[in-house]
């Protein structure tokens, strides 16, 4: 079983597009997040949910809106799509206290 | 900013060899972390310091750290090719994790 599953794994879409991404952790967690890995690969956090409450939001626009719907589910849904959104979006979870993160496989977003 | 800065941005090595990578950040930490990430994949946790330890080891893996230059290095001991991926530190800053861009190791056979 994975721990850490978002979908989809790919995701080509065109400019002004909105699409969403979906992530679900088996593990347990309070606390879950989505980072952003540019082209250079650089891991930028972006929002943290704890038990379903946003506790992070690190000025990321306003296009993009997480929603937890419970705590083992973490979505991200981002409007009117732009070409610098072309990144690897990355879920995670930990548990409060353990401090390691659980990642998830990531997905790939191409906006063309 | 607060993330760590891993270097180098890639390094070279061959099997059996050791592969050093350093991280430098710029605030105080509780903790920092290393994680591994293989191509098309999610990070991997692999060691976490706390700002109160100065070496810790876990298998073929040593981690240093110094607070008083804000630096930390992984030694990865008789590299394998298993072993190439790139390799990330994090700092934490309750409930938010700093990441860099990694350094790439590539381990030849």
């Amino acid at each position: 079983d994975t721990a850490v599953s978002q979908t989809p794994k790919y995701l080509v879409t065109q400019m002004g597009n909105d699409k969403s991404i979906k992530c679900e952790q088996n593990l347990g967690h309070d606390t879950m997040y989505w980072y952003k890995q540019d082209s250079k690969k650089f891991l930028k956090i972006m929002f943290s949910y704890n038990n379903k409450e946003l506790i992070i939001n690190e000025t990321v626009p306003n296009r993009f809106s997480p929603k937890s719907p419970d705590k083992a589910h973490l979505n991200l849904h981002i409007n009117s799509l732009e070409l610098g959104d072309s990144a690897v979006y990355f879920c995670a979870s930990s548990q409060g206290g353990e401090e390691k993160l659980f990642f998830g496989s990531g997905t790939q977003l191409s906006v063309l | 900013s607060q993330q760590g800065e891993e270097d180098p941005q890639a390094l070279s090595i061959q099997e059996g060899e050791n592969a050093t990578m350093n991280c430098s950040y710029k605030t105080s930490i509780n903790n920092l972390q290393w994680y591994r990430q293989n191509s098309g994949r999610g990070l991997v946790h692999l060691i976490l310091i706390r700002s109160n330890e100065r070496e810790k080891h876990s298998g073929r893996l040593r981690v240093t750290l110094d607070t008083s230059k804000k630096s930390s290095s992984l030694l990865i001991t008789a590299s394998r090719a298993a072993d190439t991926a790139s390799y990330f530190c994090a700092t934490d800053d309750f409930n938010k994790f700093y990441f860099g861009s990694g350094t790439k190791l590539n381990v030849k056979p």
